[in-house]
């Protein structure tokens, strides 16, 4: 069975900070990773969709890797700003299926 | 529409009652998905449908959930004597359907339907 974790499980840095958060799943046999970011309240927002024959993905000041043989993936967040705090959460897309397994999401604040 | 749209954004309901949540994805997206969310907790797979049919429903917890899609684009999730254990966010996506399953398009995400059960 599929288990996504995310760690760590909540951030605190000061604004301008570059940071990295962790996604790990157990089963390498996925056909895509997504990341997405989650608001107060709100539903999520797709960040960016990694292809299982990918290794990165960017957009402006996010990349995100993707090793499978491992089971890992990181979000990089450059410069960071107080706008970028919310919940970022991964999703991988096991092979076989249509589902996507989530993980619990790590809390970011950016502090001004 | 431009966006997914879920309805009612908030229900508050009593314990035994029959609650129905609606979903009404973007225009032309042939897949949607139900996920559940309770505080804390990432989205819990609930069931997917690709066009009208539901393609996987092994996410639904018991026989109280189910789904429907008649026309392929409106989905209702339909909730039969709640329990306080259903209370969450009930999260409705669509996307453009993969064209396999090694293929996946974004999922573009509804704000949520607030489910309480006193």
């Amino acid at each position: 069975k599929q288990e996504v974790t995310q760690i760590p499980a909540a951030l605190s840095v000061p604004e301008g900070e570059n940071l990295v958060l962790n996604c790990s799943f157990t089963d390498s046999a996925i056909y895509n990773l997504q990341w997405f970011r989650q608001d107060p309240g709100k539903g999520l927002t797709s960040l960016l969709l990694i292809q299982s024959s990918q290794r990165e993905q960017t957009s402006g000041r996010l990349n995100a890797s993707l090793d499978k043989s491992s089971g890992r993936s990181t979000l990089y967040i450059a410069a960071s700003q107080p706008g970028d705090s919310a919940t970022y959460l991964c999703a991988v897309g096991a092979s076989g299926t249509y589902k996507y397994i989530f993980g619990t999401g790590t809390r970011l604040k950016v502090l001004a | 529409g431009a966006g997914v749209s879920q309805t009612p954004s908030n229900k508050v309901t009593e314990k035994g009652k029959y609650v129905e949540l609606r979903c009404d994805p973007i225009s032309g997206h042939t897949a949607l998905y139900w996920y559940r969310q309770s505080l804390g907790q990432g989205p819990e797979f609930l069931i997917y449908f690709q066009g009208t049919g539901a393609a996987d429903d092994s996410g639904l917890p018991n026989d109280r959930f189910f789904a429907v899609r008649p026309e392929g684009s409106v989905s209702t999730l339909k909730i039969q004597r709640t329990e306080r254990g259903d209370s969450a966010v009930y999260l409705c996506a669509s996307s453009l359907a993969p064209t396999s399953l090694s293929g996946a398009n974004v999922l573009t995400f509804g704000a949520g339907s607030r489910l309480t059960v006193l």
